[in-house]
């Protein structure tokens, strides 16, 4: 069982490039999200999905846009990269109809935005 | 909204002596509570969680967290700390509608030998 996979580790952009980190899980999870980690700020909700078609913004979505067309997948894309992108991006999964249930991470993608 | 209140940005114990690790939170209603660890490089890892019932609740790797409803706290404790524990917890908040878990800045944990 994989669990929850993110690629790439790490990506290297220039300003005003776009990109798209990927994020699949494969425990039929509903409930999908995006996370940045920055130093001493902790992890920091970008966007997230409660199931297929269905995506909400978190505490830091501008910049960013996630669309969610299976269960399984959940991308997040940087339309027009800026430094202040930089950070390390984990995705994370669980089921949903509760907040108690319990998230599963990724490994998490570092990008560096020059 | 929820938020997460971590005070210590970093602490420092000796291999064998107790830790405790503070949080504290603001949520409207009952909250459901959680500690995660991150070793570095990696993803985290569920510690424990509170949803109800006792308020002591038990974890991996030897780890306690009590919910104190009157302190909106929900400290991590450790009686005996070893050289592997060193590492960043997270202290986290999910609403009841399921749809977002707020994480506090982090403590990293250093281990002195």
């Amino acid at each position: 069982n994989a669990g929850v996979t993110q690629t790439p580790k790490f990506q290297v952009l220039k300003t005003g490039q776009s990109m798209t980190l990927q994020c699949a899980q494969d425990m039929n999870h509903e409930y999908m999200s995006w996370y940045r980690q920055d130093p001493g700020m902790g992890l920091r909700l970008i966007h997230y999905s409660v199931g297929a078609g269905i995506t909400d913004q978190g505490e830091v979505p501008n910049g960013y846009n996630v669309s969610r067309s299976t269960t399984e997948d959940f991308p997040l894309r940087l339309l027009s990269a800026a430094p202040s992108q930089t950070s390390v991006y984990f995705c994370a999964s669980r089921r949903t109809g509760s907040g108690a249930n319990v998230l599963t991470f990724g490994a998490g993608s570092r990008l560096t935005v020059l | 909204a929820q938020s997460v209140t971590q005070p210590d940005i970093h602490i420092t114990v000796s291999e064998g002596a107790s830790l405790e690790l503070r949080c504290n939170y603001s949520y409207g209603a009952t909250p459901y509570l959680f500690w995660y660890v991150q070793s570095p490089g990696q993803g985290l890892q569920l510690l424990l969680k509170y949803f109800s019932g006792d308020t002591l609740v038990q974890g991996i790797k030897g780890f306690e967290a009590e919910f104190k409803r009157s302190q909106s706290s929900f400290n991590l404790r450790k009686p005996s700390v070893h050289w592997s524990d060193a590492a960043e917890y997270f202290c986290a908040v999910g609403d009841t509608g399921g749809f977002k878990t707020i994480f506090g800045a982090g403590t990293r944990l250093f281990v002195k030998a």
